[in-house]
């Protein structure tokens, strides 16, 4: 079985400070990371993901990731926020399985809220 | 190049009607998903198809919902006899092939159903 926990469902952050969003993953074999994001009233789009290359993954609008896995974690980050970050963040896992596949599990989302 | 669409954008209906939404995959993908998105949770997979064929079946909510994918293309999903807990964002995706969820996911803009 595999899960993600997203710590925080609402994250505020002043326009130009760090963005720190958080993921815990459980998986009982090599994972694969994604993060996903959602802006309003649109669909899911890919920002990083890691399948078992290099353990920081950079990815689209300056974010960023890093694979710990003594900490079981993924989270995003992002130097400077912008404006245009506001949206729902989502981290996602899914992994190989012998002789069959692993469907991708999403977190419950993490909403960034810009306050200029 | 196209992107995956849905339709309709929006649905109302009332409790106890049937309702069909539709998803055009990008063209040549070959693995197809459907996600129901409820306020304040995160993305529950209902069924994944690839090619016509759905392995798992397992995230349909109850025997209400059906999907069918005909000629590796569009894909329907069908709710009878809705419910007003069926109201949710019904998101789709399409990835190029299935590879132990490795594939980044394309995700439409979603259709909204309303059950009132």
């Amino acid at each position: 079985a595999q899960s993600v926990t997203q710590l925080g469902s609402h994250v505020s952050v002043s326009e130009g400070a760090l963005v720190l969003l958080r993921c815990n993953y459980s998986s009982s074999v090599p994972p694969y990371l994604f993060w996903y994001v959602q802006y309003p009233n649109q669909g899911l789009q890919l920002l990083l993901k890691y399948t078992s290359a290099a353990t920081l993954v950079k990815g689209i609008n300056g974010f960023e990731a890093e694979f710990k896995k003594s900490e079981t974690s993924f989270h995003l980050t992002k130097p400077s926020a912008h404006m245009s970050d506001a949206a729902e963040y989502f981290c996602a896992v899914s992994a190989d399985l012998s002789g069959g596949y692993q469907k991708v599990t999403f977190g419950t989302g993490t909403k960034l809220q810009v306050i200029p | 190049g196209a992107g995956v669409s849905q339709s309709p954008s929006n649905k109302v209906t009332e409790k106890g009607k049937d309702v069909e939404l539709r998803c055009d995959p990008i063209s040549g993908h070959t693995a197809l998903y459907w996600y129901r998105q409820s306020l304040g949770q995160g993305l529950e997979f209902l069924i994944y198809f690839q090619g016509n064929s759905a392995p798992d079946k397992s995230g349909l909510p109850s025997d209400r919902f059906s999907a069918e994918r005909t000629g590796g293309s569009v894909s329907t999903l069908t709710i009878q006899r809705t419910q007003q807990e069926d109201s949710a964002v019904y998101l789709c995706a399409s990835s190029l092939e299935w590879r132990g969820g490795r594939e980044t996911q394309y995700f439409g803009p979603g259709t909204r159903l309303l059950v009132l």
